[in-house]
């Protein structure tokens, strides 16, 4: 495809349950960046890909969250024991190396634990 | 303190008016310095991005920076209804690193 794409678009999940979240980024970006939007507040930062290695995983916010990049493509946000202040949009973003002033965002994982 | 900080707002201006947008931070770090836009239940879209100090103008957007006040602007003139969404400013200290957003500013303009 043209553009960032990420699944599901929406995804309401129990509490305790695991989820993954996928993103697949725009073909020939080696970078890829996963952001967590909540209510009323900006992008935080969560981790960034190089490749298929993570430089910059400062922003996970607990080891309940991790994330996998394979072939330098698809990515893979996986959550465990779910807890509702997980509740978010989860967004990606792909740019070529050294282009993050290039950066292209997908529409979002809107995530719901209830 | 957050490191970027941004009004929330709301804005609302009259179609044809001036938007002023603005964002303070404290990483004298940061070297490269975007907006978006980011329509409802849509993803961020790069609207400018600027390199250091200065101006950039894009049609009618006008992006400035001033580093030595850590104070990035964003004006639209003759602002249209589809100008409503909400704006968030971003940095960085270099162009592999990771953005630092501002929580954004949701802007409606009234025809």
């Amino acid at each position: 495809g043209a553009g960032v794409s990420q699944s599901p678009s929406n995804k309401v999940t129990e509490k305790g349950k695991d989820v993954e979240l996928r993103c697949d980024p725009i073909s020939g970006h080696t970078a890829l960046y996963w952001y967590r939007q909540s209510l009323g507040q900006g992008l935080e930062f969560l981790i960034y890909f190089q490749g298929n290695s993570a430089p910059d995983k400062s922003g996970l916010p607990s080891d309940r969250f991790s994330a996998e990049r394979t072939g330098g493509s698809v990515s893979t946000l996986t959550i465990q024991r779910t807890q509702q202040e997980d509740s978010a949009v989860y967004l990606c973003a792909s740019s070529l190396f050294g282009e993050n002033t290039e950066a292209f965002f997908g529409q979002g994982t809107r995530l719901t634990v209830v | 303190q957050k490191e970027v900080e941004q009004d929330p707002g709301p804005l609302s201006v009259p179609e044809g008016a001036i938007v002023s947008l603005n964002c303070t931070y404290s990483n004298s770090a940061f070297q490269y310095f975007m907006w978006y836009r980011q329509y409802s239940r849509k993803g961020p879209e790069l609207l400018m991005y600027t390199y250091s100090s200065g101006n950039k103008e894009d049609g009618r957007f006008t992006a400035q920076v001033d580093k030595s006040s850590k104070y990035i602007s964003l004006f639209i003139r003759d602002s249209q209804p589809s100008d409503s969404a909400t704006y968030l400013c971003a940095m960085s200290a270099g162009r592999d690193y990771k953005l630092s957003f501002g929580a954004g500013t949701t802007v409606t303009v009234r025809a």
